[in-house]
C-alpha cells in the first residue's frame, strides 16, 4: 500500500514568508502527527490530529499551525518564517485510535529559510 | 517531563561486528512506550519495535535484539553481525500514556556507521 506522501519535499523561503506543507497518510490513518528536525534540537513534536481534532500540542509558538481534512489529509502552517525555521519537518500516520502506536514516517519537506 | 537520552553520538564498526546502541529514558508515567526508529539518509524515519511498560520480555528478530530494564529505565538496541547496509542514525523514542495520542519524545540519535 502507498505510503505517507509530504509535499513539496523541497522548498526555499525568505524571512517573514509563510508556508504549507502538506501530508497525505496511509489509506485508513486517522492520526496524523507532525515533528520538525533539526541539528540543533533534533526531533521535536509540533502536534498531532484525530478526525479532524489536534490531539495534541508540543511546545511551538502559534505561528506554527495544523489542520486535518475529513480525508485525514493534514497541512501544517508556519507564518511569519525566521531563520530557525529551516528543518526537515516530517508528517506520521497511525492507525491506532487510543494509545501508542507504530507510527509511518513519510520522507519529510525540507524548509530553507533565506 | 519525559525525556530520552542516547549518549553515544557516533559509532563506528567494521562489518559482522556486534554493536550495541544504548537509550535511557526518564518518565513518571507508570504506563509508556518505548521505540526505535532507524532513520536512513533518505529522511523517513523506519519503525523498528515498540514495547510497553509492562513488557519487560526482551526480543530478537532476526539480527535485532532489544534489551529492556525498568530497574535502570534502559532499552537497548543489538545489532549482531553489522552490515554496511544497517549505516544510519537511530532514533530511540518514548511516549506516555497520559494524555493519549501519539507524541512521541525523541533521544538525539545515534549515527552508525558500518564500514567493510
Amino acid at each position: 500500500k502507498a505510503g505517507v506522501t509530504q509535499t513539496p519535499r523541497y522548498l526555499i523561503k525568505t524571512r517573514g514568508q509563510q508556508v504549507t506543507l502538506s501530508c497525505s497518510p496511509i489509506s485508513g490513518h486517522r492520526s496524523v502527527s507532525w515533528y520538525q528536525q533539526t541539528p540543533g534540537q533534533g526531533l521535536q513534536f509540533l502536534f498531532e490530529y484525530f478526525s479532524e481534532t489536534q490531539r495534541n500540542k508540543g511546545n511551538f509558538p502559534g505561528r506554527f499551525s495544523g489542520r486535518q481534512f475529513s480525508n485525514s489529509r493534514s497541512e501544517m502552517n508556519v507564518s511569519t518564517l525566521e531563520l530557525g525555521d529551516s528543518a526537515l519537518y516530517l508528517c506520521a500516520s497511525s492507525l491506532a485510535v487510543i494509545g501508542t502506536g507504530e507510527l509511518f514516517f513519510g520522507e519529510g519537506s525540507r524548509l530553507t529559510v533565506l | 517531563a519525559q525525556k530520552v537520552t542516547q549518549a553515544q553520538t557516533e559509532i563506528s564498526v567494521v562489518e559482522k561486528e556486534d554493536v550495541t546502541l544504548d537509550c535511557v529514558y526518564e518518565t513518571r508515567d507508570t504506563t509508556y512506550y518505548l521505540f526505535w526508529y532507524k532513520q536512513p539518509p533518505s529522511g523517513e524515519l523506519v519503525f523498528l519495535i515498540r514495547r510497553n511498560s509492562f513488557d519487560e520480555q526482551n526480543e530478537i528478530s532476526g539480527r535485532y535484539s532489544w534489551n529492556f530494564q525498568k530497574s535502570t529505565s534502559s532499552f537497548n538496541f543489538t545489532i549482531t553481525a553489522s552490515q554496511v547496509v544497517d549505516s544510519a542514525v537511530y532514533f530511540c523514542a518514548l511516549s506516555e500514556a497520559t494524555g493519549g495520542g501519539n507524541k512521541l519524545t525523541f533521544g538525539t540519535g545515534t549515527q552508525l556507521k558500518v564500514e567493510l
